[in-house]
């Protein structure tokens, strides 16, 4: 069964520093998402992409984010200075179309800044 | 999105049925109950959505009562591999982002 997969599964880097973290989506999909979940918090909405852009983000999804889709593949999100509040799980998810079909998610990347 | 309701916590003697409640006593007639499952920090696993009718597949099935207001998730011979996070989410047709509430952590027991 195609999978969402996400790469690295752990990443540490010091304040300040630029991450990327990756994402491939199931080949059919269309619709992407990006999620973080705080240790012992709920997971929480940070963007979704789709036609090249992004469609809607949330207000943790500010100036030091961004996201991408380099190739036909890959999608990225990219915090830019990372602060020691991203230290999170960061999820990926696609979907294949908005009308019924159903949000799948990956195994996610463990961010931590120290 | 309508809200749900579920209780914070329940066990389940491994082997046994495990079912969890959910209540959405406001959901409109063009939202679906979802639910996902989360294993201690993996991603958030799909388990199955329906609308009005029962449904069943490989993991669980999904009892919703005739008038939507409630649902009920079944496991049913949970392992303790199931134990987990479980959420259920109320999404219109045309959702775009999950939003995941405190949901439900199940524990297996053996």
């Amino acid at each position: 069964e195609p999978e969402v997969t996400q790469t690295p599964s752990h990443q540490v880097t010091q304040m300040g520093q630029e991450v990327i973290l990756r994402c491939v989506p199931i080949s059919n999909h269309l619709y992407f998402y990006w999620y973080r979940q705080i240790l012992g918090q709920k997971v929480e909405f940070l963007v979704s992409f789709y036609n090249n852009e992004i469609s809607e983000k949330s207000e943790i999804f500010d100036d030091q984010f961004s996201v991408e889709r380099p190739d036909g593949s890959n999608f990225t999100l990219k915090i830019r200075s990372t602060k020691l509040e991203d230290s999170a799980m960061y999820f990926c998810a696609s979907r294949k179309d908005r009308a019924t079909d159903t949000q799948y998610f990956g195994p996610g990347t463990r961010l931590t800044v120290l | 999105d309508a809200k749900t309701t579920q209780p914070p916590s329940m066990d389940c003697a491994e082997g046994r049925a495990a079912n969890l409640p959910c209540n959405h006593s406001t959901i409109s007639g063009n939202e679906y109950v979802y639910w996902y499952r989360q294993i201690h920090s993996q991603g958030p696993q799909y388990i199955i959505h329906g609308l009005k009718n029962n449904e069943t597949n490989e993991m669980a099935s999904l009892i919703i009562t005739e008038d939507r207001k409630s649902s009920t998730l079944i496991l049913p011979h949970a392992t303790l591999r199931d134990t987990a996070v479980y959420y259920c989410i109320v999404l219109k047709t045309s959702y775009d982002k999950v939003i995941f509430g405190p949901g439900t952590s199940l524990s297996v027991i053996p």
